[in-house]
């Protein structure tokens, strides 16, 4: 149990377009999904905290215009990169919560900007 | 101080050994800590929860809690080659008005690498 799936697993896109990013959590109903970045050899940076039906909070330093978060239903929340650029380029992962703290991660999505 | 610390290694041990991997975490009122794994390239994958001082089982793993001391432990018995990866500890810290609205402080990682 506690299954989270991410579409795409990989995407290239050119500068200046803008990416959705896909997390569900398949076989439970996520109270509160999160998504996070992690650069190469480093830890996972926290972005922003999704609940359904409300707005995302964003973590101190993270463009919330940038990064557009839509929580639509307790099993779906999506992540938009707008206008990317060449340093957005990252390992973005969304995880979702069974109960208040315990996060199943999915398997990640590895955006490059050309 | 960071909020979660780990040694960040690398560590490394040989095939069938003990790996021993330790985390402390500022603050007091932290309730709930768990261990991850990740594999290079791919994402955390959930290992084991702790929440009561002592000590928790899962087959190979043992997680270790002392909240008088504030500190977390993970030990590997008969380490693989395939336990090879990076050992995140997680805490869940409480925030102002003693909540963590389910956020996860991480820290950086332990390197293990166990080699036949």
């Amino acid at each position: 149990g506690a299954v989270v799936s991410q579409h795409p697993s990989r995407v290239i896109c050119k500068s200046g377009t803008s990416v959705k990013i896909e997390c569900r959590s398949l076989d439970f109903q996520a109270t509160t999904m999160f998504w996070y970045r992690q650069f190469p050899k480093q830890s996972l940076m926290l972005m922003a905290t999704s609940n359904e039906g409300s707005k995302a909070t964003y973590e101190q330093g993270v463009e919330k215009d940038k990064f557009l978060i839509n929580h639509a239903s307790l099993t779906l929340s999506t992540l938009t990169v707008t206008s990317a650029h060449p340093e957005d380029s990252s390992f973005y992962i969304c995880s979702a919560t069974v109960r208040e703290d315990t996060q199943y991660f999915g398997p990640g999505t590895r955006l490059t900007v050309l | 101080q960071k909020e979660v610390e780990q040694n960040s290694g690398p560590l490394s041990v040989p095939e069938g050994a003990i790996a021993s991997l330790n985390c402390t975490y500022s603050d007091r009122g932290s309730q709930s800590f768990f261990w991850y794994r990740q594999y290079s390239g791919k994402s955390p994958e959930l290992i084991m929860s702790i929440y009561s001082n002592g000590d928790k089982e899962d087959g190979r793993f043992t997680a270790q809690l002392n909240k008088a001391s504030q500190y977390v432990s993970l030990l590997i018995r008969d380490s693989q080659p395939s336990d090879s990866a990076t050992y995140l500890c997680a805490v869940n810290i409480l925030r102002a008005g003693g909540t963590s609205y389910g956020k996860l402080t991480f820290g950086q990682g332990t390197i293990l690498t166990v080699h036949p």
